[in-house]
């Protein structure tokens, strides 16, 4: 079956603009979650989504922020970018429970 | 949340074992070990997961210690495309749903 899809792969910005990451998961997948990988900080949880709720949050500001459709696709936006946006970010979706997760390959954004 | 420490570096030859050791002392009761690896330009990908007892699969096998503040992934045999960073992870239960907390990751590399 098809793996977790992320698009763009790649997105340059400028600061201050704002971006929209999309992640389509396994068929059949309800859970959600995003991860922000940098060299600094490595990878950092950012929130959860299932069911079209958000069940868990990380520790990022307001800028950052998701949600998740009814088929279970979701969306990551971050408004007002600065410099230390620029990361890796990844999009990993499971049926559900304490299992595996899987990966995207990750959205790869570049802010100047 | 608690942490993992891992060794930032190892090295191994191929066709022998690896053994990849993490600690994770704040470990929670509810809190399950995960370990994942990650390629250059690529998604993590699980490898492993268990609880308290040891686990084996297709890929590797995971020893917990008893008191569940360490954990051991061990490959059998190392072969030059297991060479990547391996991310030993507690996935901790919040809200019915759950968040990978990564530490800083092993890089292993694979001599012929």
């Amino acid at each position: 079956k098809a793996g977790v899809t992320q698009t763009p792969r790649y997105l340059i910005k400028t600061r201050g603009q704002q971006v929209t990451l999309s992640c389509s998961p396994i068929s059949g997948h309800r859970s959600v979650s995003w991860y922000q990988q940098t060299p600094g900080q490595g990878l950092q949880f950012l929130f959860e989504y299932f069911s079209e709720t958000q069940r868990n949050k990380g520790n990022f500001p307001g800028r950052f922020s998701g949600r998740q459709f009814s088929n279970s696709r979701s969306e990551m936006n971050v408004s007002t970018l600065e410099l230390g946006d620029s990361a890796l970010y990844l999009c990993a979706s499971t049926s559900g429970g304490t299992g595996e997760l899987f990966f995207g390959e990750g959205s790869r954004l570049t802010v100047l | 949340d608690a942490k993992t420490t891992q060794p930032n570096s190892m090295e191994s030859n191929e066709e022998e074992p690896v053994h990849l050791p993490c600690n994770h002392s704040t470990i929670s009761g509810t809190d399950y070990i995960h370990w994942y690896r990650q390629l250059p330009s690529q998604g993590p990908e699980y490898v492993i997961h268990g609880l308290t007892s040891n686990v084996n699969n297709r890929m590797a096998s995971l020893a917990i210690a008893e008191d569940r503040k360490s954990s051991t992934l061990i490959l059998h045999r190392a072969t030059l495309r297991d060479a990547a960073v391996y991310y030993c992870i507690l996935f901790m239960i919040y809200n019915q749903g759950g968040k990978l907390i990564f530490g800083q990751g092993t890089e292993l590399s694979v001599k012929p």
